[in-house]
């Protein structure tokens, strides 16, 4: 079942923050963000992994709560590059395969 | 190490006709995946390679779709009498299976069939 994010869409002015959630109704293994932009291949972000730590670089970071089969990216600062729409993948137990999420579109305007 | 490539990146063709797209992966990559994506959506898994075994196949890869990893190295997706139901972005990741599986992506195939 696919994870689902939320917003939708948001449209930020730029230097403004942003969370974007990612909901799972399955157990998680790890999560994946991604970020794409239009015409191009998902680029990867970071990998989080059970045990609630929270990785990130820069401006960029993210929470894992295993326990509530939640993610969320956070994004502070934000840049006119960070446009785009952001996708979270999920790993279950018992399950090889990347499920994304339903996508947040991510509009940062001058 | 150049990343994941895909070839071609366009492709249209009409309905009816065959299509094979091919990836190379990232060298020391030993698992390979297949997935589309439609506009507006994320990409959904098609199918994956573990060297040359294929693992998995979705229920959406139906029998007009075919997927091969001959020697482990680069894989083809071949399309059988294409439909306009097919028209979508192609895309292929590869990883290495450490224990964390980051997906690294290809810029993708994207196909229209008229």
């Amino acid at each position: 079942q696919q994870p689902v994010q939320s917003p939708q869409a948001v449209i930020l002015r730029e230097g403004e923050d942003a969370v974007i959630n990612c909901s799972s109704s399955k157990a998680l293994y790890s999560v994946h963000w991604y970020r794409q932009k239009h015409g191009e291949a998902p680029v990867f972000l970071m990998i989080l992994l059970k045990g609630g730590e929270q990785k990130g670089h820069e401006k960029i970071s993210a929470s894992f709560n295993e326990k509530k089969q939640q993610s969320s990216l956070y994004l502070t600062a934000s840049q006119l590059s960070y446009s785009g729409t952001y996708f979270c993948g999920t790993f279950n137990f018992g399950n090889e395969k990347l499920t994304f999420g339903t996508g947040t579109r991510l509009t940062i305007i001058p | 190490d150049t990343g994941v490539s895909q070839d071609p990146r366009h492709k249209i063709t009409k309905r009816g006709q065959n299509v094979t797209f091919r990836c190379d992966p990232i060298s020391e990559h030993n698992r390979l995946y297949w997935y589309r994506q439609t506009l507006g959506q994320g990409p959904e898994f098609l199918t994956y390679f573990q060297n040359e075994a294929q693992l998995e196949k979705s229920r959406l890869l139906s029998d007009r779709f075919s997927a091969e990893r001959p020697k482990g190295s680069f894989s083809t997706l071949e399309i059988q009498r294409t439909e306009q139901g097919d028209s979508a972005m192609y895309l292929c990741a590869s990883s290495l299976v450490t224990g964390q599986e980051t997906q690294y992506f290809g810029p993708g195939t994207r196909l229209l069939v008229l």
